[in-house]
């Protein structure tokens, strides 16, 4: 069972630059959602899905995209990275039924360092 | 929108002592309430949950929670800590039928042995 799948698990990169967190989850969740943790803050939404198609912002959406063309698959975007982008980013999944039966399930995490 | 306050933020006990871990949310409609345990290195995993019914909820390893509906409060509690409870727990808070859960800052927990 691999339940939700992040990668990369570290990644380093310089103001500016680009690039996409990958979450895929093989349960079949319709609900996915991005957080990122910081010290002191705990876990803050930035963006989530209901379904294929369909995406909404979280706490702290800015600097950040996402999509979500398929069930299994929510990618995060960070467009031009900043410092403050520096993070530990989780993607987590749920059947999507307000968490009643279904807790949200997390994935292994990526640190992510912007210098 | 919702907001959650984790009035602790990092908690020593020895083991075998008690602990009540508070949780105050801000949001003036019907909630659902969370409890997440982070052990060292891994993932968040759910402890208990509270969505209706008896307000006294009982989670996993020992943990219980109460649901003070005047009070806005979802402290968790269990009897006697083990050294295997050192993690960091977060409270978790979401409008009823919304998606947008919210957590709180995290409690540390440091069970000595």
């Amino acid at each position: 069972n691999a339940g939700v799948t992040q990668t990369p698990k570290f990644q380093v990169l310089k103001t500016g630059q680009s690039m996409t967190l990958q979450c895929a989850q093989d349960m079949n969740h319709e609900y996915m959602s991005w957080y990122r943790q910081d010290p002191g803050m705990g876990l803050r939404l930035i963006h989530y899905s209901v379904g294929a198609g369909i995406t909404d912002q979280g706490e702290v959406p800015n600097g950040y995209n996402v999509s979500r063309s398929t069930t299994e698959d929510f990618p995060l975007r960070l467009l031009s990275a900043a410092p403050s982008q520096t993070s530990v980013y989780f993607c987590a999944s749920s059947y999507g039924d307000g968490f009643y039966n279904s807790p949200l399930h997390f994935g292994n995490g990526t640190r992510l360092t912007v210098t | 929108a919702q907001s959650v306050s984790q009035h602790n933020h990092h908690v020593i006990l020895s083991e075998a002592a008690s602990l009540e871990l508070g949780c105050n949310y801000s949001y003036g409609g019907t909630v659902n309430l969370f409890w997440y345990v982070q052990y060292p290195g891994q993932h968040l995993q759910l402890l208990l949950k509270y969505f209706s019914g008896d307000p006294l909820v009982k989670g996993i390893k020992g943990f219980e929670a109460e649901f003070i509906k005047s009070k806005f409060s979802f402290n968790l509690r269990k009897p006697s800590v083990q050294w295997s409870d050192t993690a960091e727990y977060f409270c978790a808070v979401m409008a009823y039928n919304n998606n947008d859960m919210r957590f709180g800052a995290g409690t540390r927990l440091t069970v000595k042995p």
